[in-house]
């Protein structure tokens, strides 16, 4: 089951701009995550904001959540080429918390 | 030690062969995974091993076989596989099962079938 929609499919950004990821899902859930994979290769685990938070940030990272809307969005300050990547949020997928389920991706391109 | 290893990072068999993908971590993780992933498309889990006992089976085809000999180590044995099976396996572990915990992943095997 795939729980996790996001938005854009892909961005294309310069070096300097601001990236925004917006992931939604479809039930409640008790944490959400969001990792990045460079191309070819494993995931990298950026943050976890547990659902009752609704802003996290880890270095140039910013998480919000809003259990409301069922939505998180990822926002990566001044970006830089080695952010260029793919980006997952990822949930439970309404499997009672027992496994992530991850959402359909955001591919991020950072152009110098 | 905050990696997760993964062997072969290449493997290119045949419909009739028998091959094994091996990953091991030394974390002191419990819950270790499999992921099969294919291009553009985000991982989609085979099987969770907690405790070294099988958790998650998602309906995975019986040519793929998991095996957890011990709590750092990890195989997926792999036999009559088809091409649609080629793509990225990954594996992964968290120090417990379940979405509340971060998940360390391995640089992934790409398999081929030919």
């Amino acid at each position: 089951s795939q729980q996790g929609e996001e938005d854009p499919q892909a961005l294309s950004i310069q070096e300097g701009e601001n990236a925004t990821m917006n992931c939604s899902y479809k039930t409640s859930i008790n944490n959400l995550q969001w990792y990045r994979q460079n191309s070819g290769r494993g995931l990298v685990h950026l943050i976890l904001i547990r659902s009752n938070e609704r802003e996290k940030h880890s270095g140039r990272l910013r998480v919000t959540l809003d259990t409301s809307k069922k939505s998180s969005s990822l926002l990566i300050t001044a970006s830089r080429a080695a952010d260029t990547a793919s980006y997952f949020c990822a949930t439970d997928g309404d499997t009672g918390f027992q496994k992530l389920v991850f959402g359909t991706g955001t591919r991020l391109l950072v152009s110098p | 030690d905050t990696e997760v290893t993964q062997t072969p990072k290449h493997l290119v068999m045949g419909m009739t062969n028998k091959k094994s993908l091996k990953c091991e971590q030394h974390m002191g993780h419990r819950a270790m995974y499999w992921y099969k992933q294919k291009a553009k498309k985000p991982p989609e889990l085979m099987f969770v091993y907690s405790y070294e006992k099988l958790s998650i089976n998602e309906s995975v085809p019986s040519r793929f076989s998991p095996e957890c000999p011990n709590s750092s180590l990890l195989n997926l044995h792999l036999h009559a596989l088809q091409p649609e099976d080629s793509a990225l396996y990954l594996c992964a572990s968290s120090f417990g099962q379940g979405e509340g915990y971060e998940q360390f992943f391995g640089p992934g095997t790409r398999l081929t079938v030919l």
